[in-house]
């Protein structure tokens, strides 16, 4: 069974204060790793997809990276606008069918 | 272009009750998938489908059932609602089933069973 945890659960961080969110999975061959931002009371909002170990891909004060069991999401001098739940997501390569395994995320908050 | 409409956003039902929710996907796209998210267990996966067939279906009763129309508009349906469905109901669609692209989500449906 694919599995997704995440970690910390919440993180507090000053602003301009960096730090890494961290996803380790456990998938029956990976079609590709998601993550997604989620403010309250809405949908979660895209943000990037990873498709192999090594691959980087940068989006404003984000960065994500992927290895063959963890995926990190590195916030670079943090804002307050940044502060919501970040969520981790698999999509394994098995069958046609595009069903994604969420963690339970990191509810990220930035202090002024 | 217009993202993923789900309707409607809030909903109260008794106990008991049935419910029905909508899902406009992104025009174009095909696939369209549900989840159930809550503060305890997060995103669970529901059902998918694609050109009006369910393509998977993930650990919930039979209670919960889905279907997809041909201009690809999704309805889900929850039948004997019990407290612990009230729940964040969310629907993503994609272009094409079983593909590594991105999902968009809407906005939810916000279902209160008292």
């Amino acid at each position: 069974e694919d599995q997704v945890t995440q970690s910390p659960e919440a993180l507090r961080l000053q602003e301009g204060e960096s730090s890494s969110l961290n996803c380790s999975y456990t998938v029956s061959g990976l079609r590709g790793l998601f993550w997604y931002r989620q403010d309250p009371g809405k949908g979660p909002e895209f943000l990037f997809t990873l498709y192999s170990a090594g691959e980087e891909k940068e989006k404003e004060r984000l960065k994500a990276t992927l290895t063959k069991k963890e995926s990190f999401l590195h916030i670079t001098a943090p804002k307050p606008e940044d502060s919501a739940t970040y969520l981790c997501a698999v999509q394994a390569r098995t069958g046609a069918n595009s069903k994604l395994t969420f963690g339970k995320g990191i509810t990220l908050s930035v202090r002024p | 272009k217009a993202g993923v409409t789900q309707t409607p956003r809030y909903l109260i039902k008794t106990r008991g009750q049935q419910v029905t929710l909508s899902c406009s996907p992104i025009s174009g796209h095909r696939s369209v998938s549900w989840y159930q998210q809550t503060p305890g267990q997060g995103l669970q996966f529901l059902f998918e489908y694609f050109s009006e067939t369910q393509r998977n279906k993930g650990n919930f009763p039979g209670r919960f059932s889905g279907r997809q129309f041909s201009n690809s508009r999704s309805e889900m349906n929850v039948s004997t609602l019990e407290l612990g469905d009230s729940a964040l109901y969310l629907c993503a669609s994609s272009p094409l089933a079983g593909m590594s692209t991105e999902a968009f989500f809407g906005q939810g449906t916000r279902l209160t069973v008292v």
